[in-house]
């Protein structure tokens, strides 16, 4: 099976500017989560998409959105960026609720 | 509020003897922990699991101990090699507070360094 892929990896954006991050997940799975990840935070989740629904949300601005379509690809949108959304972004896929989450490779975003 | 703490940003051992990494959740509402394992430029990948109706999971090289009266639980990496060396991030998975959410909260993460 392919795993998690997201494209691109690696994005260059100016402040003000908005960005659309891509993943496609491990086929059969319905799940897909997204968390930022920036040094000395770890990952903090944004939002988990099942089946077309967003089931889960962080805490981050209104900023940050996305959604997910029929094939269970999904898409995390940023807009008006500012400086401190440069960070690694990453993608996860399960199977379920309670299943083990498998990552992407993520994408680099940085704001200039 | 965290409630996946790691509190050693880092930890350094040598090839061959015993890696542990710890990890404390404060929500008794987590029930299945998990660890991952990052290398730079990378995705974390999966690396080993435990119900909370366990105390002790092994596979291979690794064993995840879970104490749940300290909501404590460790990572013992026997014998620890250069390869393990990466930054190594426990999850916890549950209910938060309030019964509504389901979701994965990762700490914030150990890199580890086994020297040759």
């Amino acid at each position: 099976k392919a795993g998690v892929t997201q494209t691109p990896r690696y994005l260059i954006k100016t402040r003000g500017q908005q960005v659309t991050l891509s993943c496609s997940p491990i086929s059969g799975h319905r799940s897909v989560s997204w968390y930022q990840q920036t040094p000395g935070q770890g990952l903090q989740f944004l939002f988990e998409y099942f089946s077309e629904t967003q089931r889960n949300k962080g805490n981050f601005p209104g900023r940050f959105s996305g959604r997910q379509f029929s094939n269970s690809r999904s898409e995390m949108n940023v807009s008006t960026l500012e400086l401190g959304d440069s960070a690694l972004y990453l993608c996860a896929s399960s199977s379920g609720l309670k299943n083990i989450q498998y990552f992407g490779a993520g994408t680099r975003l940085s704001v200039l | 509020d965290q409630q996946v703490k790691q509190n050693s940003p880092s930890l350094s051992v040598q090839e061959g003897r015993i890696s542990i990494l710890n990890c404390d959740y404060t929500n008794s509402m987590f029930d299945y922990f998990l660890w991952y394992k990052k290398y730079p430029a990378e995705g974390p990948t999966f690396l080993i699991s435990i119900s909370s109706i366990k105390d002790k999971n092994e596979d291979g090289r690794f064993t995840v101990f879970l104490n749940k009266s300290a909501k404590h639980l460790s990572l013992h990496i026997v014998p620890s090699q250069p390869g393990d060396s990466a930054v190594y991030f426990c999850a916890a998975s549950g209910f938060n507070s309030g019964g509504s959410n389901y979701k994965l909260t990762f700490g914030k993460g150990t890199l580890l360094t086994v020297n040759p």
